[in-house]
């Protein structure tokens, strides 16, 4: 079985855009949820996406959201980029809400300049 | 709130060594408790996992953990280390309601020296 896919790999943008991150969830796993790695922060929890919606919610700027497909996948979009914003974005999933094993995707690195 | 504290940022053993890192978790109910580990431009790896019953747990690669309530600990220990083992490790608690989010510590760094 497939783990989770994550696109791109690697994105430098420059301030002031905006960024898709793309997360493929593992083969029916239906919540999906995003997190932020940095060298000062450590990970952070962004969102968690079940069933297409939202059911938890980190302490991030409205810049940050997310989204979740009918077929599971899911997209986190950064607008108006910051350069505190370079991190590595890593999503994970889950066979569903209230299930506690999650599973990592191998992150997309962005860098802002 | 629940929190994680990782005591040592980095750690470094011999090959053969035994390698201990340490978790102290903070939770208002009985967490669920987590190791994982990453390897450089990689994601995160499931080690293991404390969710309830016995609280010694054996994950992958020969890593073992321990629960310890009265100290609020969930340690790691493998009994020789391996060049392999060379990675950062996260500690990480969850609410035993398993929807609540991971909240993870900040890392220990693990050197294998030769």
């Amino acid at each position: 079985k497939a783990g989770v896919t994550q696109t791109p790999r690697y994105l430098i943008k420059t301030r002031g855009q905006q960024v898709t991150l793309s997360c493929s969830p593992i083969s029916g796993h239906r919540s999906v949820s995003w997190y932020q790695q940095t060298p000062g922060q450590g990970l952070q929890f962004l969102f968690e996406y079940f069933s297409e919606t939202q059911r938890n919610k980190g302490n991030f700027p409205g810049r940050f959201s997310g989204r979740q497909f009918s077929n599971s996948r899911s997209e986190m979009n950064v607008s108006t980029l910051e350069l505190g914003d370079s991190a590595l974005y890593l999503c994970a999933s889950s066979l569903g809400w209230q299930t506690y094993e999650q599973y990592f995707g191998p992150g997309t690195r962005l860098t802002v300049t | 709130a629940q929190s994680v504290t990782q005591l040592g940022s980095h750690v470094s053993v011999s090959e053969g060594a035994l390698v201990l890192l340490r978790c102290n978790y903070s939770s208002s109910v009985p967490p669920y408790l987590f190791w994982y580990v990453q390897y450089p431009n990689q994601g995160l790896q499931l080690l293991l996992k404390y969710t309830t019953g016995a609280t010694l747990v054996k994950g992958i690669n020969g890593f073992e953990a321990e629960f310890k309530k009265s100290e609020t600990s969930f340690h790691l220990t493998k009994p020789s280390a391996h060049m392999s083992d060379a990675a950062e490790y996260f500690c990480a608690v969850m609410g035993n309601s398993g929807n609540t989010p991971l909240v993870f510590g900040k890392g220990t760094r693990l050197s294998v020296i030769a």
